[in-house]
C-alpha cells in the first residue's frame, strides 16, 4: 500500500545551522507533498507544500524539494532558532483525498 | 485568522461506550478530514467528507466509526462502541475547493478506560 518513509527520527542542531529532513514515497501518483510542524498538545500546522510540477519551492528560511524520478522530497530550515524545534511531518496526497503521513522528526535547536 | 475548533479537548469514556467528537471546520471550506495520532505515532488519515458523502476512507475507518456534517457549520465522528486501542489524538482537518492545503483543528484527545 501507500507508505511514506522520513528521515531521521531524531536532529539536534546549533542554534543558527540547517536542518534537512528526508522523505520518500511509495506512490508515483503522488501530487502533493506537504511539511507540518507540530508543536507539543496542539495540531500539525501547515508550513510549506510543494506539487508534483515543481522541483523546488523557498519561503523565508524554509525550502522543499522534489524529485519525482527518485520519489524524494525534503525539507531544509536554514538559520535555524530554538522556536524551530518542533515534530515535523512530511506528507503525501494520493489518490484524491488521502494524505499519508511520515513517521516524524523531532527537531531540537540547541541555543 | 479563520481556524478549524475541537470539542471537546479531552474525553475519557469506558470501554464499550459511544463517543462523540465535534469540529467546526474553516467557514468556506468544503472539504472536511478526520485523522487520528496514537501517543507518540503518526498522523493517521481516516476519512474524507465531501457533498455530504465520504470520498475516501482507510482500513482503519471500519463499521464502528461514522461521520456526520448535521448542520452547516459541524462535522463529527462517532466511534459507536470504543475499544482501548481506539485511545489517540483525533484531528479534524478542513480545506476549500480547487485547493490541497489542509488545515488543523487542536484536536481531541480520547481516552479510553
Amino acid at each position: 500500500g501507500e507508505n511514506v518513509e522520513q528521515h531521521p527520527s531524531t536532529l539536534s542542531v546549533q542554534e543558527g545551522d540547517s536542518a534537512v529532513i528526508k522523505c520518500t514515497y511509495s506512490d508515483s501518483a503522488s501530487n502533493y507533498f506537504p511539511w507540518y510542524k507540530q508543536e507539543l498538545g496542539k495540531g500539525p500546522q501547515l508550513i510549506i507544500d510543494i506539487r508534483s510540477n515543481v522541483g523546488e519551492k523557498k519561503d523565508q528560511r524554509i525550502a522543499v524539494t522534489l524529485n519525482k524520478t527518485a520519489k524524494h522530497f525534503s525539507l531544509h530550515i536554514t538559520e535555524t532558532q530554538p522556536e524551530d524545534s518542533a515534530v515535523y511531518f512530511c506528507a503525501a496526497l494520493t489518490g484524491g483525498f488521502k494524505t499519508i503521513f511520515g513517521a516524524g522528526t523531532r527537531l531540537f535547536v540547541k541555543a | 485568522e479563520p481556524e478549524v475548533t475541537q470539542t471537546p479537548s479531552h474525553q475519557v469514556t469506558q470501554m464499550g461506550q459511544e463517543v462523540i467528537l465535534r469540529c467546526v471546520p474553516i467557514s468556506n471550506h468544503l472539504y472536511f478530514y478526520w485523522y487520528r495520532q496514537i501517543l507518540g505515532q503518526k498522523v493517521e488519515f481516516l476519512v474524507s467528507f465531501y457533498n455530504n458523502e465520504i470520498s475516501e476512507k482507510s482500513e482503519i475507518f471500519d463499521d464502528q466509526f461514522s461521520v456526520e456534517r448535521p448542520d452547516g457549520s459541524n462535522f463529527t465522528l462517532k466511534i459507536r462502541s470504543t475499544k482501548l486501542e481506539d485511545s489517540a489524538m483525533y484531528f479534524c482537518a478542513s480545506s476549500a475547493a480547487g485547493v490541497y492545503e489542509q488545515y488543523f483543528g487542536p484536536g481531541t484527545r480520547l481516552t479510553v478506560t
